[in-house]
């Protein structure tokens, strides 16, 4: 089955911090998601990786994937409290198996703090 | 706005007894799921659901029953509640068919807001 670590579980950091959350997977994937989920809300998706060595920015978020496609990292440059959440990232598995929905594999999440 | 509509958004229940959560989706999506949140544990597959009419066991489904009878609406079922099912909910949908390219991102899975569900 698909595994998928996240490090680190979290993280508190000063406004105005870089900062780098990491994802590796143990298969190869097609496609890798990266979301944010807030206190209480649902999970926001962020950026979508599915080429090896490709990398995506949005607003002060940069998220990499590697050129075997089984590591990606989020980055965050000079943070700002509305960066804290949880974020989560997504493994869409190379090899559909028989009778699968392309269901998601989730890593445990990385729970980012910013101090003001 | 179009997504995923789960409801209730929050529910106590005593430990024996009996609810149904619903999720609905207004994007023509094949694919539906049911996933839970647990701390430290990340999102875990309940069922899920490749069509109308058919659902499918995931990595957690024991206690928990599902059904779709339409393609938009996929129901999450608990028949006796235990405290252990304590848990955020959370109801996804995506497109059935891998699209390449640089309409990837139909291959997003899109959530819903969560359900918090309390067993006492």
């Amino acid at each position: 089955s698909q595994e998928l670590e996240q490090s680190p579980q979290s993280l508190i950091v000063q406004e105005g911090k870089n900062l780098t959350i990491n994802c590796t997977s143990s298969k190869t994937l097609y496609g890798l998601y990266w979301y944010k989920q807030k206190y209480g809300e649902g999970l926001i998706f962020l950026m979508m990786l599915q080429k090896g060595g490709e990398e995506k920015s949005h607003e002060k978020i940069t998220a990499k994937l590697d050129e075997k496609k089984q590591q990606s990292s989020l980055h965050i440059t000079a943070s700002q409290p509305s960066h804290a959440g949880i974020y989560l990232c997504g493994a869409d598995p190379l090899i559909i198996s028989s009778g699968s929905a392309r269901q998601l594999t989730f890593g445990s999440g990385t729970q980012l703090t910013v101090l003001p | 706005n179009a997504g995923v509509t789960q409801t209730p958004k929050f529910r106590v229940l005593k430990t024996g007894q009996s609810m149904t959560l619903l999720c609905a989706q207004d994007m023509n999506h094949e694919y539906m799921y049911w996933y839970r949140q647990d701390p430290g544990m990340g999102l875990r597959l309940i069922h899920y659901s490749v069509g109308e009419g058919t659902t499918a066991k995931g990595e957690v489904p024991d206690g928990y029953n599902v059904s779709r009878l339409k393609k938009q609406n996929f129901l999450l079922g608990l028949e006796s509640a235990a405290p252990s099912q304590t848990s955020v909910y959370f109801c996804a949908s995506r497109n059935a068919r891998r699209v390449a390219g640089p309409s990837g991102g139909a291959n997003v899975l899109t959530f819903g807001a969560g359900s918090r569900l309390t067993v006492l």
